[in-house]
């Protein structure tokens, strides 16, 4: 199974709404990431999560809050987002400690209103 | 600090011919691996080819191979064959150091279109 699944495909919110993305792999990967896409431009990272545990957050406002309860699993927790934040927001998960490809989850299209 | 350069932000193809994608780099480390993915419209990331920096020869996947010029630090992909459904964003990256993130850092993409 070499599947990254992301729940929900299409999210509409307003901007006092608080919502989750789910992102869910069982390929034994230890290294999960979050990456935001807006539209014509190329995925940035922001976050990155190591056997569990926060490895970076690359300057993202609080507003965006991570969460790996396991191994297989890593959340997303939107609150108070701006329309600004609408965007494409891929996860990824990585292998082995020496393993080079990131598997990418089919995303979650984010529409703030 | 790494840079991924993409100059061709459209390119277009016949159907069954070969295309060549550019991307170069900019990095200062001696280790680095090289990506290119493929966005169709629906969004998912699929990856397509890796070459490392200590590779000697260059990767090869089906249809894609990667013509890897370090002395140049180019890495352009080459779709040979092109069919329709290659038709998508394509997106060089790099990953980064050995400090274990391995994030990586993309280009601005290139939209291919394949025409019948």
């Amino acid at each position: 199974d070499t599947e990254v699944t992301q729940t929900p495909k299409h999210l509409v919110m307003g901007m006092t709404n608080k919502k989750s993305l789910k992102c869910e792999q069982h390929m034994g990967h230890r290294a999960m990431y979050w990456y935001k896409q807006k539209a014509k431009k190329p995925p940035e990272l922001m976050f990155v999560y190591s056997y569990e545990k926060l490895s970076i957050n690359e300057s993202v406002p609080s507003r965006f809050s991570p969460e790996c309860p396991n191994s297989s699993l890593l959340n997303l927790h939107l609150h108070a987002l701006q329309p600004e934040d609408s965007a494409l927001y891929l996860c990824a998960s990585r292998g082995r400690l020496d393993s080079h490809e990131q598997f990418f989850g089919p995303g979650t299209r984010l529409t703030v209103l | 600090a790494q840079k991924i350069t993409q100059t061709q932000p459209g390119m277009f193809v016949q159907e069954k011919e070969a295309v060549t994608l550019d991307c170069t780099y900019d990095t200062s480390d001696q280790s680095y691996g090289l990506f290119w993915y493929k966005q169709p419209s629906s969004g998912e990331m699929i990856f397509l080819i890796y070459q490392g920096s200590y590779d000697e020869q260059n990767a090869t996947e089906g249809r894609y191979s990667l013509n890897f010029q370090k002395a140049r630090k180019s890495a352009n992909l080459v779709i040979s064959a092109s069919q329709l459904g290659d038709s998508a964003m394509y997106f060089c990256a790099m990953r980064e150091p050995d400090t274990g993130r391995r994030a990586l850092t993309f280009g601005s993409g290139t939209r291919l279109q394949v025409q019948p």
